[in-house]
């Protein structure tokens, strides 16, 4: 069974810094790409970012040059680096498996999210 | 970017009766849309990818149609579980893109 575990969210005032962790098990890691997609309280679904199996990067304009995605294969986990944050990023956000290794892969499983706050 | 709308908004409907939930894309984006169903308070889920491929457990009264520009999320007769709010997402060009959602209310 597929299992996405995020952490490491929390309260963050504007401008701050925060890493968020997603733990994987169930599947083999490495062979997928990784999203993460956003919900800002009361609203839609935003994705944020994508990370290919073999490293490829993308992301939503509204974090390019902000925020950053990496995996740590050895680990089974996969980061999110969220660096001059803002109100607008106050959300949960979900980590979520890709339908394989493509970046561009349909998102196929979710993980319960971490809740971010950036106070205005 | 590709702009996905869904419509209506809301659907107001009881259990037993059938659902119709559209989405439509600003640019063609093949068959490379993905509906999710999300309940208060938890994540959302897959329900159709690609499209028309229905996700593993997902009951057949939940059927994806269209390609191009215009897709539809039918639920045959809707059971009590299936009220909650639906999105649309495309994955044909970057950025990836969500719908602002169908929300599927009891009557």
């Amino acid at each position: 069974e597929v299992q996405l575990l995020e952490s490491g969210g929390g309260l963050v005032q504007p401008g701050g810094s925060l890493r968020l962790s997603c733990a994987a098990s169930g599947f083999s890691f490495g062979n997928y790409a990784m999203s993460w997609v956003r919900q800002a309280p009361g609203k839609g679904l935003e994705w944020v970012s994508v990370i290919s199996a073999g490293g490829s990067t993308f992301y939503a304009d509204s974090v390019k040059g902000r925020f950053t995605v990496s995996r740590a294969n050895s680990q089974n986990t996969v980061f999110l680096q969220m660096n001059s944050l803002r109100p607008e990023d106050t959300a949960i956000y979900y980590c979520a498996k890709c339908a394989d290794y493509s970046a561009s892969s349909a998102i196929f499983s979710w993980g319960q999210g971490a809740l971010v706050t950036v106070p205005s | 970017e590709i702009v996905l709308t869904q419509s209506p908004a809301t659907l107001s409907l009881s259990p037993g009766e059938g659902a119709t939930l559209s989405c439509r894309a600003s640019q063609r984006v093949g068959s490379y849309l993905a509906w999710y169903q999300q309940k208060p308070g938890q994540a959302p889920r897959l329900i159709i990818y690609d499209a028309s491929n229905r996700a593993t457990g997902i009951p057949a009264r939940f059927t994806g149609s269209g390609s191009g520009t215009d897709f539809t999320l039918t639920i045959s007769s809707l059971e009590p579980e299936d009220f909650a709010v639906y999105y649309c997402q495309q994955r044909s060009n970057w950025p990836l893109t969500f719908g602002g959602g169908t929300k599927v209310e009891i009557k």
